[in-house]
């Protein structure tokens, strides 16, 4: 299957800086990437869609201006939690899908464990 | 409205038993079904989808699970369990805005020697 990356798999910041996350699919093209938040031991929850060459798309009660997305090539999504709190500790996966239609395999990423002290 | 709803937190079970996981879903339209499985600190891996065509869908490790229409599930099964299948398993469904998928709650598998 096709193979989506994230980096850095884990970091852990300090109250107040800014983290960016990096979604790379690594051999197909994904005009769509999703990112996904996991609370420990819960189901994943749907935060934005990433739209390449447009704005992303944040699913009711994410804030945009906390979560920045840029979908900047067809490769590359980034998430960036600015000025982060410890209550945005989390894991966070992205995932992305080369066919673009609705029977579309997606495929994840191996996620980012953030820990903001 | 799309959900997926997975009944049990929890399945035990011995080595070598049969084993199922259970999903049943609510969508408009045809649904579009899949089946993941998350190991520690892991991202998803994607295991089977049922798409259109025959209702019992083979998949990657032995995996397979049955589309029923009637009674809205897709059960995840496996005729013969190993101890490394243990992990989260999701069920997931994609709804009529295509771009989102909606996952159920999650399942953990324990698979005892």
């Amino acid at each position: 299957g096709a193979v989506v990356s994230q980096h850095p798999s884990r970091v852990i910041c300090k109250s107040g800086t800014s983290v960016k996350i990096e979604c790379r699919s690594l051999d197909f093209q994904a005009t769509t990437m999703f990112w996904y938040r996991q609370f420990p031991k819960q189901s994943l929850m749907l935060m934005a869609t990433s739209n390449e060459g447009s704005k992303a798309t944040y699913e009711q009660g994410v804030e945009k201006d906390k979560f920045l997305i840029n979908h900047a090539s067809l490769t590359l999504s980034t998430l960036t939690v600015t000025s982060a709190h410890p209550e945005d500790s989390s894991f966070y996966i992205c995932s992305a899908g080369s066919g673009g239609t609705h029977t579309d395999t997606q495929y994840f990423g191996p996620g980012t464990r953030l820990t903001v002290l | 409205a799309q959900s997926v709803a997975q009944p049990e937190d929890q399945v035990n079970v011995a080595e070598g038993n049969p084993l199922t996981v259970k999903c049943t879903y609510s969508v408009s339209g045809n649904p579009y079904l899949f089946w993941y499985v998350q190991y520690p600190n892991r991202g998803l891996q994607f295991l089977l989808k049922y798409i259109t065509g025959d209702n019992l869908v083979k998949g990657s490790y032995g995996f397979e699970a049955e589309f029923n229409k009637s009674q809205t599930s897709f059960h995840l099964k496996k005729p013969s369990a190993l101890v490394s299948d243990s992990a989260l398993y999701f069920c997931a469904v994609r709804g009529y805005n295509f771009n989102k998928f909606y996952f159920g709650s999650g399942t953990k598998l324990n698979v005892k020697p």
